[in-house]
């Protein structure tokens, strides 16, 4: 099965910077949502966009989706230190019940 | 609503005992789904469930069983344990193609 790949791997701003995260992927998917983890922790929701949708925010959050490109990226404006996290994508594959996760991006917002 | 609990939150196990991790929701979700995560990688899905009754295999199913006998409560099986399968476990749940809700993660260790 074929899952989303998170670029960059890493991400290290200063407080206040913004920080972009992107997904790729390779088939055709239902809708496409991103997660945060803090260290050692559970996995939170932040958004999820459907495959007919192009933009969606969520206070500080923008995601936007291009299925033309199969690619989707997550924003985050004007960040804090709590934002420090890994920040995942997550497909679900057209006629598929699955779910498939990236390996991240691991962002450090340095206060 | 508590959500979705997961018991144990640590466990340490010697090689070839068998134990079985708990994972209960109470928002009468009909999708429920385990996953493993290991160090610097993202979630791999191991096995889950449309529906009381109704289980199958993710990408990583080998040496785990399952089983779905309510709506609630989707308990996963090791049989065997091996250091292989040393883990932080998250079960989640959610309605068809909706957000997923993840427990807080069993973190076991397989000496």
């Amino acid at each position: 099965s074929q899952q989303g790949e998170e670029d960059p791997q890493a991400l290290s701003i200063q407080e206040g910077e913004n920080a972009t995260m992107n997904c790729s992927y390779k088939t055709s998917i239902n809708n496409l949502q991103w997660y945060r983890q803090n260290s050692g922790r559970g996995l939170v929701h932040l958004i999820l966009i459907r495959s007919n949708e192009r933009e969606k925010h969520s206070g500080r959050l923008r995601v936007t989706l291009d299925t033309s490109k199969k690619s989707s990226s997550l924003l985050i404006t004007a960040s804090r230190a709590a934002d420090t996290a890994s920040y995942f994508c997550c497909l679900t594959q057209g006629g598929s019940e699955k779910l498939v996760f990236g390996k991240g991006t691991k962002l450090t917002v340095n206060p | 609503n508590a959500g979705v609990t997961q018991t144990p939150k640590f466990q340490v196990l010697k090689t070839g005992q068998s134990m079985t991790l708990q994972c209960a929701q109470d928002m009468n979700h009909e999708y429920m789904s385990w996953y493993r995560q290991d160090p610097g990688m993202g979630l791999r899905l191991i096995h889950y469930s449309v529906g009381a009754g109704i289980t199958d295999q993710g990408e990583v199913p080998n040496g785990y069983n399952v089983s779905r006998s309510t709506t609630e409560d989707f308990p996963l099986r090791l049989l065997s344990a091996a250091p292989s399968q040393t883990s932080v476990y998250f079960c989640a749940s959610n309605r068809r193609e909706e957000t997923q809700y993840f427990g807080p993660g069993t973190r076991l260790l397989v000496l």
